[in-house]
């Protein structure tokens, strides 16, 4: 079947520390990725997707690259800042069907 | 008003009430979604509409009762609700199903059933 493993939570981090989510996926064909992020009393938004192998996507200094070799896709900022701090949550779409899949949520806070 | 939009953004009920939530989407999709979010648990898609037309029910309990009369305005209308179903209910749209597109989310109504 379809779906995402992140990594568990909580994480905390000082400021300008750097950051790694992990995030793998199972799913048969080529599935889009997305990472979200929810805020405090938010809903989710899409921070960055890649829709092939080898893709970056890359918003507000997040990355995060379509390993198709490893099945994953890291979430990965240089330098967090107190406001990163939120839930991040990895996700997949198959390009048929309606359904999205997603992780847990991994919920970071970033000391200052 | 641009994006998605929910209402009410924090509802109390009793179990024996009737509510509805509604959502409405200003970004021209035609495909509409509920999730339930509870703490510590995975997101949970409850139903999809997709051109006005349920595709997906993933066997949510009967008294949670959708309703899509346009590609706009999605409802959840809660009919004697458990205390279990405490939860942030989010409303999504993309500009259709699947196929990549991504998810674009209201802000969530706080549901808390007392």
């Amino acid at each position: 079947g379809n779906s995402v493993t992140q990594m568990e939570g909580p994480v905390t981090l000082s400021e300008e520390a750097f950051l790694t989510i992990n995030c793998t996926y199972t799913a048969t064909g080529y599935p889009s990725l997305f990472w979200y992020v929810q805020y405090p009393g938010e809903g989710l938004q899409l921070l960055l997707k890649a829709t092939k192998a080898d893709d970056k996507g890359s918003n507000k200094g997040f990355e995060a690259t379509y390993r198709k070799e490893t099945t994953s896709f890291h979430l990965e900022k240089g330098s967090v800042q107190v406001s990163d701090s939120a839930v991040y949550f990895c996700a997949l779409s198959k390009n048929t069907g309606n359904q999205f899949y997603f992780g847990t949520g991994t919920s970071l806070t970033v000391i200052p | 008003e641009t994006g998605v939009t929910q209402t009410p953004r924090h509802l109390v009920m009793g179990m024996t009430n009737k509510k509805s939530l509604k959502c409405e989407q200003h970004l021209g999709h035609n495909a509409m979604y509920w999730y339930k979010q509870s703490a510590k648990k995975p997101l949970e898609l409850m139903f999809v509409y997709s051109l006005e037309e349920r595709v997906e029910n993933n066997s949510v309990p009967s008294r949670f009762s959708p309703e899509c009369p346009n590609s706009s305005h999605l409802f959840l209308h809660l009919h004697t609700l458990q205390p279990e179903d405490s939860a942030l209910y989010l409303c999504a749209s993309s500009q259709k199903g699947g196929g990549g597109y991504e998810q674009y989310f209201g802000p969530g109504t706080r549901l808390t059933v007392t």
